[in-house]
Protein backbone atom coordinates (compact mmCIF):
# COMPACT_ATOMS: atom_id res chain seq x y z
CA UNK A 1 0.00 0.00 0.00
CA UNK A 2 1.43 3.34 -1.17
CA UNK A 3 -1.31 5.50 0.53
CA UNK A 4 -0.79 7.83 3.36
CA UNK A 5 -0.56 5.66 6.74
CA UNK A 6 -1.19 7.08 10.49
CA UNK A 7 -0.28 5.55 13.72
CA UNK A 8 -1.80 4.85 16.39
CA UNK A 9 -5.31 4.90 14.63
CA UNK A 10 -6.79 4.93 18.22
CA UNK A 11 -5.29 6.41 21.33
CA UNK A 12 -6.73 7.06 24.49
CA UNK A 13 -5.67 8.80 26.81
CA UNK A 14 -6.18 10.77 30.96
CA UNK A 15 -6.21 14.53 30.90
CA UNK A 16 -2.73 15.71 31.52
CA UNK A 17 -0.50 13.29 29.62
CA UNK A 18 1.79 13.65 26.49
CA UNK A 19 1.00 11.83 22.97
CA UNK A 20 2.91 11.16 19.95
CA UNK A 21 0.74 10.62 16.62
CA UNK A 22 2.79 9.52 13.45
CA UNK A 23 2.27 10.10 9.78
CA UNK A 24 4.18 8.21 7.07
CA UNK A 25 3.10 10.31 3.50
CA UNK A 26 3.17 9.04 0.34
CA UNK A 27 6.58 8.16 -0.77
CA UNK A 28 7.74 10.53 -3.62
CA UNK A 29 5.59 13.45 -1.62
CA UNK A 30 7.46 16.70 -0.58
CA UNK A 31 4.65 18.71 1.19
CA UNK A 32 2.49 17.08 4.49
CA UNK A 33 -0.15 18.53 6.24
CA UNK A 34 -1.61 17.88 9.84
CA UNK A 35 -5.38 18.26 10.58
CA UNK A 36 -7.95 18.16 13.64
CA UNK A 37 -11.58 17.35 12.63
CA UNK A 38 -14.14 16.88 15.36
CA UNK A 39 -17.92 15.54 15.20
CA UNK A 40 -19.86 16.95 12.95
CA UNK A 41 -17.38 19.55 11.38
CA UNK A 42 -15.10 19.34 8.15
CA UNK A 43 -11.25 19.04 8.89
CA UNK A 44 -9.32 22.10 10.30
CA UNK A 45 -5.62 23.39 8.89
CA UNK A 46 -3.69 22.36 11.72
CA UNK A 47 0.27 22.57 10.46
CA UNK A 48 2.01 22.35 6.60
CA UNK A 49 5.63 21.21 5.72
CA UNK A 50 7.81 21.59 2.86
CA UNK A 51 10.02 19.06 3.40
CA UNK A 52 11.22 19.19 6.65
CA UNK A 53 10.64 23.13 7.15
CA UNK A 54 7.33 23.96 8.67
CA UNK A 55 6.13 26.94 6.80
CA UNK A 56 2.86 27.54 8.58
CA UNK A 57 0.99 27.43 11.95
CA UNK A 58 -2.95 27.71 12.24
CA UNK A 59 -3.78 29.60 15.11
CA UNK A 60 -5.49 26.60 16.23
CA UNK A 61 -1.99 24.92 17.07
CA UNK A 62 -1.33 26.19 20.70
CA UNK A 63 1.90 26.31 22.60
CA UNK A 64 0.89 22.52 23.83
CA UNK A 65 0.99 21.04 19.96
CA UNK A 66 4.44 20.60 18.45
CA UNK A 67 5.40 19.08 15.49
CA UNK A 68 7.91 17.93 13.53
CA UNK A 69 9.01 16.21 10.03
CA UNK A 70 12.69 15.76 10.42
CA UNK A 71 14.39 14.65 6.98
CA UNK A 72 11.46 15.50 5.34
CA UNK A 73 10.17 11.99 5.44
CA UNK A 74 7.49 10.59 8.07
CA UNK A 75 6.09 13.63 10.46
CA UNK A 76 5.44 13.73 14.10
CA UNK A 77 2.27 15.82 16.22
CA UNK A 78 2.51 15.51 20.06
CA UNK A 79 0.45 16.83 22.37
CA UNK A 80 1.23 17.97 25.73
CA UNK A 81 -0.53 18.09 28.61
CA UNK A 82 -3.78 16.92 26.70
CA UNK A 83 -7.24 18.27 27.21
CA UNK A 84 -10.45 17.05 27.40
CA UNK A 85 -11.06 19.53 24.67
CA UNK A 86 -8.19 17.98 22.28
CA UNK A 87 -10.30 14.75 21.71
CA UNK A 88 -11.07 14.50 18.06
CA UNK A 89 -9.87 12.85 14.83
CA UNK A 90 -6.21 13.92 13.46
CA UNK A 91 -5.82 13.51 10.06
CA UNK A 92 -2.65 13.79 7.73
CA UNK A 93 -2.34 14.40 4.18
CA UNK A 94 0.23 14.94 1.29
CA UNK A 95 0.93 16.12 -1.70
CA UNK A 96 3.14 16.42 -4.45
CA UNK A 97 4.86 19.96 -5.37
CA UNK A 98 6.35 20.49 -8.49
CA UNK A 99 5.77 22.29 -11.76
CA UNK A 100 2.18 21.93 -13.46
CA UNK A 101 1.08 20.19 -10.08
CA UNK A 102 -2.25 20.23 -8.84
CA UNK A 103 -1.37 20.42 -5.56
CA UNK A 104 -4.18 17.74 -5.08
CA UNK A 105 -3.73 16.14 -1.02
CA UNK A 106 -4.58 12.50 0.02
CA UNK A 107 -5.72 11.82 3.10
CA UNK A 108 -4.61 9.27 5.66
CA UNK A 109 -6.87 6.86 7.78
CA UNK A 110 -6.60 9.51 10.89
CA UNK A 111 -6.28 9.21 14.36
CA UNK A 112 -8.73 9.23 16.74
CA UNK A 113 -7.50 10.78 20.23
CA UNK A 114 -10.21 10.58 23.12
CA UNK A 115 -8.69 12.13 26.17
CA UNK A 116 -10.83 10.90 29.39
CA UNK B 1 -11.35 34.68 5.99
CA UNK B 2 -12.77 32.18 3.53
CA UNK B 3 -15.83 30.23 4.33
CA UNK B 4 -17.05 27.06 2.78
CA UNK B 5 -21.03 26.16 3.02
CA UNK B 6 -22.44 22.55 2.26
CA UNK B 7 -26.11 22.49 1.45
CA UNK B 8 -28.12 20.12 2.29
CA UNK B 9 -26.17 18.94 5.52
CA UNK B 10 -28.40 15.47 5.35
CA UNK B 11 -30.49 14.36 2.30
CA UNK B 12 -31.76 10.41 2.37
CA UNK B 13 -32.97 9.46 -1.38
CA UNK B 14 -34.21 5.78 -2.93
CA UNK B 15 -31.26 4.25 -4.67
CA UNK B 16 -31.60 5.05 -7.96
CA UNK B 17 -32.25 8.45 -8.31
CA UNK B 18 -29.74 11.30 -9.61
CA UNK B 19 -29.03 13.74 -6.71
CA UNK B 20 -26.85 16.91 -6.72
CA UNK B 21 -24.74 18.02 -3.85
CA UNK B 22 -23.79 22.05 -3.35
CA UNK B 23 -20.84 23.78 -1.89
CA UNK B 24 -20.83 28.14 -2.06
CA UNK B 25 -17.34 29.33 -1.10
CA UNK B 26 -16.88 33.23 0.11
CA UNK B 27 -13.18 34.06 -1.54
CA UNK B 28 -13.63 33.48 -5.30
CA UNK B 29 -9.47 33.71 -5.85
CA UNK B 30 -8.87 29.82 -4.89
CA UNK B 31 -6.40 27.70 -6.52
CA UNK B 32 -8.32 23.96 -7.01
CA UNK B 33 -11.35 22.65 -5.31
CA UNK B 34 -11.77 19.29 -3.66
CA UNK B 35 -14.54 16.79 -3.29
CA UNK B 36 -14.01 13.87 -0.63
CA UNK B 37 -15.74 11.43 0.63
CA UNK B 38 -15.59 9.85 4.27
CA UNK B 39 -17.21 7.23 5.92
CA UNK B 40 -18.29 6.97 9.47
CA UNK B 41 -14.84 6.99 11.71
CA UNK B 42 -12.71 7.02 8.69
CA UNK B 43 -10.08 8.99 6.64
CA UNK B 44 -11.25 11.28 3.81
CA UNK B 45 -11.17 9.71 -0.18
CA UNK B 46 -10.57 12.10 -2.95
CA UNK B 47 -13.44 12.07 -5.33
CA UNK B 48 -12.76 14.85 -8.06
CA UNK B 49 -10.38 17.84 -8.12
CA UNK B 50 -11.27 21.07 -10.18
CA UNK B 51 -8.52 23.34 -10.59
CA UNK B 52 -9.31 26.94 -11.01
CA UNK B 53 -9.33 27.67 -14.95
CA UNK B 54 -11.59 24.32 -15.58
CA UNK B 55 -15.27 24.13 -15.49
CA UNK B 56 -16.00 20.33 -14.91
CA UNK B 57 -14.76 17.13 -13.51
CA UNK B 58 -16.03 13.60 -14.26
CA UNK B 59 -15.37 10.14 -12.96
CA UNK B 60 -17.83 7.24 -13.31
CA UNK B 61 -20.85 8.66 -11.89
CA UNK B 62 -19.37 11.79 -10.55
CA UNK B 63 -19.17 14.74 -11.80
CA UNK B 64 -18.28 17.61 -10.20
CA UNK B 65 -18.80 21.58 -11.82
CA UNK B 66 -17.38 24.69 -10.62
CA UNK B 67 -18.24 28.40 -10.75
CA UNK B 68 -15.08 30.71 -9.39
CA UNK B 69 -16.90 33.40 -10.29
CA UNK B 70 -19.89 33.24 -8.30
CA UNK B 71 -18.35 30.85 -5.57
CA UNK B 72 -20.31 27.93 -6.35
CA UNK B 73 -19.56 23.98 -7.01
CA UNK B 74 -21.64 21.03 -7.26
CA UNK B 75 -21.24 17.18 -7.04
CA UNK B 76 -23.80 15.42 -9.17
CA UNK B 77 -24.31 11.96 -8.40
CA UNK B 78 -25.60 9.43 -11.23
CA UNK B 79 -27.78 6.41 -10.40
CA UNK B 80 -26.99 6.72 -6.76
CA UNK B 81 -25.89 3.16 -4.68
CA UNK B 82 -26.35 2.21 -1.23
CA UNK B 83 -22.50 1.83 -1.33
CA UNK B 84 -22.76 6.11 -1.42
CA UNK B 85 -23.88 6.13 1.79
CA UNK B 86 -20.98 8.46 3.22
CA UNK B 87 -20.13 11.94 4.04
CA UNK B 88 -19.38 14.45 1.09
CA UNK B 89 -16.88 17.21 1.91
CA UNK B 90 -16.26 20.15 -0.18
CA UNK B 91 -12.76 21.90 0.50
CA UNK B 92 -10.93 24.97 -1.43
CA UNK B 93 -7.31 25.26 -1.65
CA UNK B 94 -6.31 29.13 -1.03
CA UNK B 95 -4.46 31.10 -4.12
CA UNK B 96 -1.56 31.32 -1.90
CA UNK B 97 1.50 29.94 -4.25
CA UNK B 98 -0.19 26.70 -4.48
CA UNK B 99 -1.39 24.82 -1.58
CA UNK B 100 0.24 26.12 1.38
CA UNK B 101 -2.34 27.73 3.71
CA UNK B 102 -4.07 23.89 4.17
CA UNK B 103 -7.43 23.31 2.62
CA UNK B 104 -10.62 25.20 3.81
CA UNK B 105 -13.81 22.23 4.16
CA UNK B 106 -17.33 22.82 4.31
CA UNK B 107 -18.99 20.66 6.99
CA UNK B 108 -20.00 18.00 4.88
CA UNK B 109 -23.11 16.78 3.32
CA UNK B 110 -24.51 12.92 4.92
CA UNK B 111 -26.03 11.41 2.44
CA UNK B 112 -27.70 8.21 2.68
CA UNK B 113 -29.09 6.04 -0.35
CA UNK B 114 -32.08 3.69 0.70
CA UNK B 115 -31.87 0.30 -0.85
Amino acid sequence: DTGVSQNPRHKITKRGQNVTFRCDPISEHNRLYWYRQTLGQGPEFLTYFQNEAQLEKSRLLSDRFSAERPKGSFSTLEIQRTEQGDSAMYLCASSLDQDRSTYEQYFGPGTRLTVT
Amino acid sequence: KQEVTQIPAALSVPEGENLVLNCSFTDSAIYNLQWFRQDPGKGLTSLLLIQSSQREQTSGRLNASLDKSSGRSTLYIAASQPGDSATYLCAVDPYSGGGADGLTFGKGTHLIIQP
